[in-house]
């Protein structure tokens, strides 16, 4: 089946610590997304790479890095700068990066501090 | 930029009545509005989506509605059943930009009870 494989399901962090969240599609889509989630709150946007070897910031990409040397994958970094990482992060890709394109999730990391 | 609001932000019916979630816009230029579904520890579904050249559109039991005039658009769920109890998203996006620039309600959390 095709779709977008988000791992690990859960994870924690300790202080001072980097940890990447891994991000794989295999729907031969060319732009991909990583997303915030906070309780109550809609998605807000951290990166997004329109094509391989370029990416974007969003609107919340401080603390934040990301990869995308292979059309598939989208690793998502976050790194100790973050203060406030709890939450949960969508991965998300659609066929092109131009408007208009409906965009398909995986089903989430869950990040908490230890 | 573009800026969603979506109300209510919690909407409880019984089983079998309707429900709806309106969201408005402030982007004349967005063309493209998709609504989601997430249920607990998933990653958000396309469900339904609608374009600007369009002004009603419905599968099964759902339908959305826009009104490009007010900017106002919204889905409406018929003979509700529990297994349509999940948080709703609805979004918008300009056609003519890139992706990243699509703009998430905070979400309505829907409960349909038995």
């Amino acid at each position: 089946d095709g779709g977008i494989t988000q791992s690990p399901k859960y994870l924690f962090r300790k202080e001072g610590q980097n940890v990447t969240l891994s991000c794989e599609q295999n729907l031969n889509h060319d732009a991909m997304y990583w997303y915030r989630q906070d309780p109550g709150q809609g998605l807000r946007l951290i990166y997004y790479s329109q094509i391989v070897n370029d990416f974007q910031k969003g609107d919340i990409a401080e603390g934040y890095s990301v990869s995308r040397e292979k059309k598939e994958s989208f690793p998502l970094t976050v790194t100790s700068a973050q203060k406030n990482p709890t939450a949960f992060y969508l991965c998300a890709s659609s066929t092109t990066g131009q408007g208009g394109q409906p965009q398909h999730f995986g089903d989430g990391t869950r990040l908490s501090i230890l | 930029g573009e800026n969603v609001e979506q109300h209510p932000s919690t909407l409880s019916v019984q089983e079998g009545d309707s429900a709806v979630i309106k969201c408005t816009y402030s982007d004349s230029a967005s063309n493209y509005f998709p609504w989601y579904k997430q249920e607990l520890g998933k990653g958000p579904q396309l469900i339904i989506d609608i374009r600007s050249n369009v002004g009603e559109k419905k599968d099964q039991r759902i339908a959305v509605t826009l009104n490009k005039t007010a900017k106002h658009f919204s889905l409406h769920i018929t003979e509700t059943q529990p297994e349509d109890s999940a948080v709703y998203f609805c979004a918008a996006s300009p056609r003519f930009m890139n992706n990243n620039d699509m703009r998430f309600g905070a979400g309505t959390r829907l409960t349909v009870k038995p």
